[in-house]
């Protein structure tokens, strides 16, 4: 079966500093890669998809870039963290024809 | 299309009542549709989905309803329990930069079930 690990849970980082978070999938090959970032009691943004090793579609720019240096590992990073970068992050996968995502579950990011 | 700025529209049902929650999407092409359910501090988790070959499809408890010729879908949740209580997604499947396929969320409602 396949499983989404999304880490950390939780994080709290001072302004300026930098960001690095994970998301691996299991049990599925060429998977699409999404990050998203959703606001206190807002929707969900979408801030980058990967439709493979090295693809990278940025949807809105912004503090954050992203990279996927194995076929099932999408990470989310920042150089200099922003106080509006706070948010809850959430990676998702799907398949390459149309199915459902699948979602970790997230992580809480807050800048101090 | 994705519509993060604003509140969430939230809607109170009655314990026992129907639901029913719209949902408008952007893309005509869009082929493929997602229900999401989300409970607080966690991610969205599937409810049912339908294809655009359908008007109409059901699951337990819940109806999704299609209509392209307006681009609306709904969800249906028929008589809502306080466990109901969560923010509801829709989700479109839209042609990305790639020309693959990628999932856009539209902007959510939350539902409170009044016990």
């Amino acid at each position: 079966s396949q499983t989404i690990h999304q880490w950390p849970a939780t994080l709290v980082q001072p302004v300026g500093s930098p960001l690095s978070l994970e998301c691996t999938v299991e049990g599925t090959s060429n998977p699409n890669l999404y990050w998203y970032r959703q606001a206190a009691g807002r929707g969900l943004q979408l801030l980058f998809y990967s439709v493979g090793i090295g693809q990278i579609s940025s949807e809105v720019p912004q503090n954050l870039s992203a990279s996927r240096p194995q076929d099932r590992q999408f990470i989310l990073s920042s150089k200099k963290l922003l106080l509006s970068d706070s948010g809850f992050y959430l990676c998702a996968w799907t398949g390459q024809a149309n199915t459902e995502a699948f979602f970790g579950q997230g992580t809480r990011l807050t800048v101090v | 299309g994705e519509s993060v700025g604003l509140h969430l529209p939230t809607l109170s049902v009655q314990e026992g009542d129907n639901s029913i929650i719209n949902c408008a999407y952007s893309n005509s092409a869009s082929d493929y549709f997602i229900w999401y359910k989300q409970e607080s501090g966690k991610g969205p988790q599937f409810i049912i989905d339908i294809r655009s070959n359908m008007d109409k499809r059901q699951g337990q408890r819940v109806t999704v309803l299609l209509n392209k010729t307006v681009k609306h879908l709904s969800l249906q949740i028929a008589a809502t329990q306080p466990g109901d209580s969560a923010v509801y997604f829709c989700a479109e499947n839209q042609e990305g930069n790639y020309g693959n396929n990628r999932l856009a969320f539209g902007k959510g409602n939350q539902v409170v079930v009044i016990p």
